[in-house]
């Protein structure tokens, strides 16, 4: 089944910029959406199709997708983006098609 | 604004059947797709499968042996059954709105749920 592959932990200092990957096998086939989750809270939707932001989520959140990695980057890092950061994506390519989350990066603003 | 709320016990015996509601509010839950999802202590999110409002289903190959999922239009509910449950199945579990647009993905969530399985 379809594997994606986020590093555990990124660290940024306040007011820098945050790039939290997601790797896949030709995962710039697929849309990809990204989800923050703050401690003890629900996951929230921050980008979905890509680079596309819900409304209500400040344009700091964007997001690319190319190749076998796609990328949610945060501009001008502040202490409440710190969370659990989970990308997603729909696998149509096997025989069952389901949901796949990445496991998951934890943004730490220093 | 459509908001979602899980509901049931908090605590199961093990090889019993966890039950779970979640009951949609300011929004019909007709024309969406209804997903449960999941987090063990500690651990990442795991989906669980959706029923359209029609009726139709999608489980996770993983689990599709131990679990139903069901909706209710005229209650604006829809329903978890996981069956067998082991301490494994102790986690967060949240029902959350999806779409195909264009690939499936979920933009409301609710606040989430406790289980564990324990004698």
């Amino acid at each position: 089944s379809y594997v994606l592959t986020q590093p555990p932990s990124v660290s940024v200092a306040p007011g820098q910029t945050a790039r939290i990957t997601c790797g896949g096998n030709n995962i710039g086939s697929k849309s990809v959406h990204w989800y923050q989750q703050k401690p003890g809270q629900a996951p929230v939707l921050v980008v979905y199709d890509d680079s596309d932001r819900p409304s209500g989520i400040p344009e700091r959140f964007s997001g690319s997708n190319s190749g076998n990695t796609a990328t949610l980057t945060i501009s001008r890092v502040e202490a409440g983006d710190e969370a659990d950061y989970y990308c997603q994506v729909w696998d149509s390519s096997s025989d069952h098609q389901k949901v796949v989350f990445g496991g998951g990066t934890k943004l730490t603003v220093l | 604004q459509v908001q979602l709320q899980e509901s049931g016990p908090g605590l199961v015996k093990p090889s019993e059947t966890l039950s779970l509601t979640c009951t949609v509010s300011g929004g019909s839950i007709s024309s969406y797709y209804w997903s449960w999802i999941r987090q063990p202590p500690g651990k990442g999110l795991e989906w669980i499968g959706y029923i359209y409002y029609s009726g139709s289903t999608n489980y996770n190959p993983s689990l599709k042996s131990r679990v139903t999922i069901s909706v209710d239009t005229s209650k604006n509910q829809f329903s978890l059954k996981l069956s067998s449950v082991t301490a494994a199945d102790t986690a967060v579990y949240y029902c959350a709105r999806g779409l195909f647009f264009p690939a499936y993905y979920m933009d409301v969530w609710g606040k989430g749920t406790t289980v564990t399985v324990s004698s």
